[in-house]
C-alpha cells in the first residue's frame, strides 16, 4: 500500500518567509510525528499527534514552528519568518493504531528546506 | 533520558567483507531498539527491531543485530557487503514512556569495490 507522503519534496525560502510543509500519513495510522534532520545529524523529534490532538510539542524549537492536524489525517508543519538555521530535512512519520508508544514508526521521504 | 551513541560517523568496507556498525544505548533497557537505513534523498526505512523476544534479530537485506545487555550494545552486522548497502544507518531507541524515537547521529557506510 501507499506509504507516508510529503510535499513539497524541496522548498527554497528567503529568510523571513513563511513556509508550510504537508504530510499524508499511511491510511488508518492514528499517530503522526514530525522530526527535523539537520545536515549530517540524526532526526530529532519535533511534535506528535494522536488523531487530531497534539499530545507532545516539546521538540518545537521556537514559537515560529506550528503544526496542525485538524481532521486527524493530513498534517501541516508551518514555519513562520524562516531563519537560516531552519534549513534541514523535515521528516514525517506515522504509526498504526494498536501499537505501543515507542514502537515502529514509518517515515516519509522528507521535505528538504533551504533558507537563503 | 534515553540516548544512543553510534561509534564512527563513517565506515568503509570492501565489497564482500563483513559489515559492523556499532551502537550503544544508555543504561536503562529500552522496550524498543531499531536500526533504520536512509538512502540518498529518501526517508528512513526500518531494517530491524528488537523487542526483547530474542537477542539476535534478523532484518531485511541480510542484516542482523545482537542485543547485549551487559555491554548496552546493539551492533548491526552483515556477513558480506554489497555495493547497494552504501547508505546512512541510524540506531534508535523507543522508550515507551513517551511516544518519540531517539536517534543516534548516524553512520555512513561506504562500500569499496
Amino acid at each position: 500500500g501507499a506509504g507516508v507522503s510529503q510535499s513539497p519534496r524541496y522548498k527554497v525560502a528567503k529568510r523571513g518567509q513563511d513556509v508550510a510543509l504537508r504530510c499524508d500519513p499511511i491510511s488508518g495510522h492514528v499517530s503522526l510525528f514530525w522530526y527535523q534532520q539537520a545536515l549530517g545529524q540524526g532526526p530529532e523529534f519535533l511534535t506528535y499527534f494522536q488523531n487530531e490532538a497534539q499530545l507532545d510539542k516539546s521538540g518545537l524549537p521556537s514559537d515560529r514552528f506550528f503544526a496542525e492536524r485538524p481532521e486527524g489525517s493530513v498534517s501541516t508543519l508551518k514555519i513562520q519568518r524562516t531563519q537560516q538555521e531552519d534549513s534541514a530535512v523535515y521528516l514525517c512519520a506515522s504509526r498504526p493504531a494498536g501499537t505501543a508508544p515507542g514502537d515502529t514508526q514509518y517515515f516519509g521521504p522528507g521535505t528538504r528546506l533551504t533558507v537563503l | 533520558a534515553q540516548s544512543v551513541t553510534q561509534l564512527g560517523s563513517h565506515v568503509s568496507v570492501s565489497e564482500g567483507a563483513l559489515v559492523l556498525l556499532r551502537c550503544n544505548y544508555s543504561s536503562s533497557v529500552p522496550p524498543y531498539l531499531f536500526w533504520y537505513v536512509q538512502y540518498p534523498n529518501q526517508g528512513l526505512q526500518l531494517l530491524l527491531k528488537y523487542t526483547s523476544a530474542a537477542t539476535l534479530v534478523k532484518g531485511i537485506n541480510g542484516f542482523e543485530a545482537e542485543f547485549k545487555k551487559s555491554e548496552t550494545s546493539f551492533h548491526l552486522t552483515k556477513p558480506s557487503a554489497h555495493m547497494s548497502d552504501a547508505a546512512e544507518y541510524f540506531c534508535a531507541v523507543g522508550s515507551g514512556k513517551d511516544d518519540k524515537i531517539i536517534f543516534g547521529k548516524g553512520t555512513r557506510l561506504h562500500i569499496l569495490p
